[in-house]
């Protein structure tokens, strides 16, 4: 079982900030890394699937980089809006993939207008 | 193209019970995982099928367990309930060709167990 932490926990901002939020996981034997957006009452919602050291994806205004030499992953939302407030997850995949998504406990992301 | 649906969407059960879940995937897909999320606790990984067959196995003990039918519909069964299942229990289906694919989550079963 994968060693996943996300950081910070919970997160609040302004209406109009960018923010930041950041997912650790082990760098060894590393496959891929799965980004999700999962809102209040409504199922986990795929952001990203990332594979490639130095990847940087984009979706409007979210993107993620992802280091796998140091083993981390970056999400950034440019100009926050109440919309985004959602618990964002990350989930790596490791040896193959034989062992299923590792989630880890998301960050908790309110949008304050 | 609808979407990743399970049933039912609420259950109330007592412990020593036995539950059945059921997930229908999207049109096309074969590969169906589940995953069950408590409190305090991220989404943990149960178990995957693909073609009705087991194909990864998360840490859970053998009172959960699964089985896929040929329209790649997957149920869930857990025997024997502890106060502890409660939980949201998640399907999720894709092609299954790739772990690297994005999985599609169904709106979940909350289970709760008195």
């Amino acid at each position: 079982i994968l060693n996943v932490e996300q950081s910070p926990q919970s997160l609040h901002v302004q209406e109009g900030d960018s923010t930041n939020f950041t997912c650790s996981f082990p760098s060894s034997n590393f496959y891929a890394l799965h980004w999700y957006r999962w809102e209040t009452a409504k199922s986990p919602e795929a952001l990203f699937v990332m594979t490639l050291n130095g990847d940087e994806k984009k979706k409007g205004r979210i993107s993620a980089t992802l280091n796998t030499k140091e083993g981390y992953s970056y999400l950034y939302i440019k100009g926050s809006q109440p919309e985004d407030s959602a618990t964002y997850l990350c989930a790596p995949l490791s040896g193959g993939g034989a062992d299923g998504l590792t989630f880890g406990k998301g960050t908790h992301l309110i949008i304050q207008p | 193209k609808a979407g990743v649906t399970q049933t039912p969407r609420y259950l109330i059960k007592t412990r020593g019970q036995q539950v059945t879940l059921s997930c229908s995937p999207i049109s096309g897909h074969r590969s169906v995982s589940w995953y069950q999320q408590t409190p305090g606790q991220g989404l943990q990984f149960l178990f995957e099928y693909f073609s009705e067959t087991q194909r990864n196995k998360g840490n859970f003990p053998g009172r959960f367990s699964g089985r896929q039918f040929s329209n790649s519909r997957s149920e869930m069964n857990v025997s024997t309930l502890e106060l502890g299942d409660s939980a949201l229990y998640l399907c999720a289906s894709s092609k299954g060709t790739s772990e690297q694919e994005t999985q599609y989550f169904g709106p979940g079963t909350r289970l709760l167990v008195l």
